[in-house]
């Protein structure tokens, strides 16, 4: 059974930028086949998808965030992270990582359980 | 982006009764849409992918229909355990976008 979590520091600057890291269990990511993604959801508010990236390092990011975001992806500990710079009090959401199959099917079966990050001062 | 409108954005029906929520995309996305439930305080479950196809696992009182602008997610009879926020989600085009969702209560 595929699990996945989200790890991280709750509490970031504005300004700053927001890390976190999601490790995944139960299947391996550089088996391939699966896209890893994140993606977030403001408080109270619906999904925004923030991007994937793939075994190979390959990444797409939502042109929206593309300027501020970095994924990144660590096979030896079967781990991808996410990096948003700049961050403002928009950015507070609860964050999921998540797996899609990397063969057009577009969905996300296996998700974390989100992590709340607060952009505050 | 692909614009994805749901309604309502809430509804409350009675235990065995039957829910509709429907989904607009902004442009033809073929079947390339998926239903999520989300309880609160938990991540959204994927319920229905390419617009009528069940998860396993997923009970058969959720169905989905509809292909390229117009979509339809039903509960043939509302049970407590469906109390939750449902999505649809499109990924005909990068990057994948989702709806503003619809919040079913019980009444």
């Amino acid at each position: 059974q595929v699990q996945l979590q989200e790890s991280g520091p709750g509490l970031v600057k504005p300004s700053q930028t927001l890390s976190l890291t999601c490790t995944v269990s139960g299947g391996s990511i550089s088996s391939g086949g699966y896209y890893w993604s994140w993606i977030r959801q403001h408080p109270g508010k619906g999904l925004e998808w923030i991007g994937y990236i793939y075994y190979s390092g390959s990444t797409y990011y939502n042109p929206s965030l593309k300027s501020r975001v970095t994924i990144s992806v660590d096979t030896s500990k079967n781990q991808f992270s996410l990096k948003l710079s700049s961050v403002t009090a928009a950015d507070t959401a609860v964050y999921y990582c998540a797996r899609e199959k990397a063969d057009s099917s577009g969905w996300y079966d296996y998700w974390g359980q989100g992590t709340l990050v607060t952009v505050s001062s | 982006d692909i614009q994805m409108t749901q309604s309502p954005s809430s509804l409350s029906a009675s235990v065995g009764d039957r829910v509709t929520i429907t989904c607009q995309a902004s442009q033809d996305i073929s079947n390339y849409l998926n239903w999520y439930q989300q309880k609160p305080g938990k991540a959204p479950k994927l319920l229905i992918y390419d617009a009528s196809n069940l998860e396993t696992g997923v009970p058969s009182r959720f169905s989905g229909s509809g292909s390229g602008t117009d979509f339809t997610f039903t509960i043939s009879s509302l049970q407590p355990e469906d109390i939750a926020t449902y999505y649809c989600q499109q990924y005909d085009n990068l990057p994948p976008t989702f709806g503003q969702g619809t919040k079913v209560e019980i009444k």
